[in-house]
């Protein structure tokens, strides 16, 4: 089980805006950033989201994030079939002498 | 560029040591951490450790800590994730990763530990 909660999947239709939940505790996302990477079919991941809401350039602003308390979500508007991939959350945890932690990742589905 | 190239795909027996490597180029290697993850076949990312390339602290996930070693030679700015005896369960991709937040990735180096 990871330490971060994210549903399995999630689906949508061109066009529409699709969030991802992602769950923690006051270790990591209650008092760490979240960060967001999007894994295409047999590629490395790729930084979405840094430091809850901050998009690195190149990112399209189609994509945001947010946070509150111990969770975070990762929204995506005007959905495209080139968003089809995993998404996965992650975030510092205070706990056992620092680690980093992921959520288990969600399959976006564009129908 | 910023770029991390991570060495070939390997294939091993039960048993048998690796190390496998990580080089970093475009930036100044000893000014950020570098992180090795590991995906098993069909699931998902899960961090193993870190290494402050300026001094080679290293910092391992409790899962981790005792099965892989985790080092760099700033000199030529390459980053290595050690075994010193393969397990079946070891086949996977792993990928290092640049610190603040993962923001630029390795390509994967798969390891195939199979009789």
């Amino acid at each position: 089980q990871s330490v971060l909660t994210q549903p399995p999947s999630a689906s949508g239709t061109p066009g529409q805006r699709v969030t991802i939940s992602c769950s923690g505790s006051s270790s990591n996302i209650g008092s760490n950033y979240v960060y967001w990477y999007q894994q295409l079919p047999g590629t490395a991941p790729k930084l979405l989201i840094y430091r809850n809401n901050q998009r690195p350039s190149g990112v399209p602003d189609r994509f945001s994030g947010s946070k509150s308390g111990t969770s975070a979500s990762l929204a995506i508007s005007g959905l495209r079939s080139e968003d089809e991939a995993d998404y996965y959350c992650a975030a510092w945890d205070d706990s056992l002498s620092g680690r980093v932690v992921f959520g288990g990742g969600t399959k976006l589905t564009v129908l | 560029e910023v770029q991390l190239v991570q060495s070939g795909a390997e294939v091993k027996k039960p048993g048998e040591s690796l190390r496998i490597s990580c080089k970093g180029s475009g930036y100044s290697f000893t000014s950020y951490w570098i992180s090795w993850v590991r995906q098993m076949p069909g699931k998902g990312l899960e961090w193993m450790g870190r290494i402050d390339p300026s001094d080679s602290y290293t910092n391992y996930s409790p899962s981790f800590q005792g099965h892989v070693t985790i080092s760099a030679d700033k000199s030529i700015s390459t980053a290595y994730l050690q075994w010193s005896s393969l397990k079946a369960s070891d086949t996977a991709m792993y990928y290092c990763a640049r610190h603040e937040g993962f923001d630029y990735w390795g390509q994967g180096t798969l390891v195939t530990v199979s009789s």
